[in-house]
């Protein structure tokens, strides 16, 4: 069946570190793919999302790019601030289906 | 922004017991309700799909007489556990689609169980 694996965490990164949070997935066809964010005590939010190969997903300086010769969706930024801090899904979905997630990757960002 | 919130954030209650977990969209209409459970270090798995007014629609594998949903209007959904056991001890998320359709779901902050 379909399957998202993600690194494990935490990832642990001083401010203005560049960040790379890995996602793979197992599909039987061709999903959208999505990261989600979930800062402490709040429910996840939408980060970014790409809809077919080699699209680009971008928001708040993270992107993700869809490859589907790797079948991976790895979340990049530049350079993570303090307020990063957040556990981070990757997730996918084939059109309006269910959400099929990963288990969730904790980035914490010291100052 | 739309906003779900989840009632109550933590229970605990004993073995045998039921418990309702409610989840209400604030600041729009839910046309479809998700609930989701997640163990320590796992995946959030989908349990069921709610649209107002009709009865749910379970993934393989739940029990639905033992989680029992209920989407009586467009800004509420609950779920009970009924005759709670440890293992149903878990963090339970519900999330809200004003439309229906994956992108548009908002989620809330979760409720976690703790069945003794």
């Amino acid at each position: 069946g379909d399957s998202v694996t993600q690194m494990e965490g935490p990832v642990t990164l001083s401010e203005e570190a560049f960040l790379t949070i890995n996602c793979t997935y197992t599909a039987t066809g061709y999903p959208s793919l999505f990261w989600y964010v979930q800062y402490p005590g709040e429910g996840l939010q939408l980060l970014l999302k790409a809809t077919k190969a080699d699209d680009k997903g971008s928001n708040k300086g993270f992107e993700a790019t869809y490859r589907k010769e790797t079948t991976s969706f790895h979340l990049e930024k530049g350079s993570v601030q303090v307020s990063d801090s957040a556990v981070y899904f990757c997730a996918l979905a084939y059109n309006t289906d269910k959400l099929i997630f990963g288990t969730g990757t904790r980035l914490q960002v010291f100052p | 922004g739309a906003v779900v919130s989840q009632h109550p954030s933590r229970v605990i209650c004993k073995s045998g017991t039921s418990v309702k977990i409610e989840c209400r969209s604030l600041d729009f209409q839910a046309t479809t309700m998700f609930w989701y459970r997640q163990f320590p270090k796992q995946s959030l798995m989908l349990m069921a799909t709610s649209n107002e007014g009709s009865k749910a629609t379970y993934e393989q594998g739940v029990e639905k007489d033992k989680f029992l949903i209920n989407h009586a209007s467009l800004t509420l959904s609950t779920l009970t556990v009924t005759s709670a056991h440890p293992e149903d001890s878990s963090f339970y998320i519900c999330s809200a689609s004003p439309q229906g359709g994956t992108d548009t779901q908002y989620f809330g902050p979760g409720t976690r169980l703790t069945v003794l």
